[in-house]
């Protein structure tokens, strides 16, 4: 069975830290990994995908992020974050979601 | 601004109403998805359709039934629905069922 696991619920940083979220998953088939975000008010949006290739992907608003295939990781970066960051990020394999990570950043 | 349609965006019904939810897009998408999402939770998969077909049917109470009258639309029909079923439903769609979803901004369903 499918399963997607987002570690941390609810990250509160300060303007120009560092973020890094993680997110492990397990499936026995191909996978194909996505961010999405989600804005106070706003409709999901995708931030980046990895479907094959090289594992370190950038996507837009300067994040990026890692698969690792032999730790069935696909961890979210973005190496100074801003007040604007604050939303809810979701990772998802195919089509199923983790649980979220709630960001707050503070100014 | 979303390419995914929804409507209502919002809409109150009683346990014995009959009403749909409807979602259109024009980016020639050929998969197309309803999901549940309860407050501070993620979006739970319901319902997938590839080409016109049902492909993927998470379990979901009969009392909910979707509909794919063509590759545009996608229709969620909804009967004697229960209190707990109240959550915001999204519809996506994308190229293909492997391929990033695009969202529409749901509609808030209350069931009384």
């Amino acid at each position: 069975a499918q399963s997607v696991s987002q570690h941390n619920h609810h990250v509160i940083l300060s303007e120009a830290a560092s973020l890094e979220l993680g997110c492990n998953y397990s499936y026995g088939g191909t996978v194909n990994l996505f961010w999405y975000v989600q804005y106070p008010g706003q409709h999901l949006q995708l931030l980046l995908k990895y479907f094959s290739g090289d594992p370190l992907v950038k996507g837009i608003k300067g994040f990026e992020a890692e698969f690792i295939k032999s730790k069935f990781s696909f961890n979210l970066r973005k190496p100074s974050v801003q007040w604007s960051d604050t939303a809810e990020y979701f990772c998802a394999v195919n089509m199923r979601f983790g649980a979220g990570t709630r960001l707050t950043v503070k100014p | 601004d979303t390419e995914v349609t929804q409507t209502p965006k919002h809409l109150v019904m009683g346990m014995t109403n009959k009403k749909s939810l409807k979602c259109e897009q024009h980016m020639g998408h050929r998969a197309m998805y309803w999901y549940k999402q309860k407050a501070k939770k993620p979006p739970e998969l319901m319902f997938v359709y590839s080409y016109e077909k049902l492909s993927i049917n998470e379990s979901v109470p009969s009392r909910f039934s979707p509909e794919c009258p063509n590759s545009s639309l996608l229709n969620l029909h909804l009967h004697a629905l229960q209190p707990e079923d109240s959550a915001l439903y999204l519809c996506a769609s994308s190229p293909g069922t492997g391929s990033p979803l695009h969202f529409g901004n749901g509609t808030r369903l209350t069931v009384t």
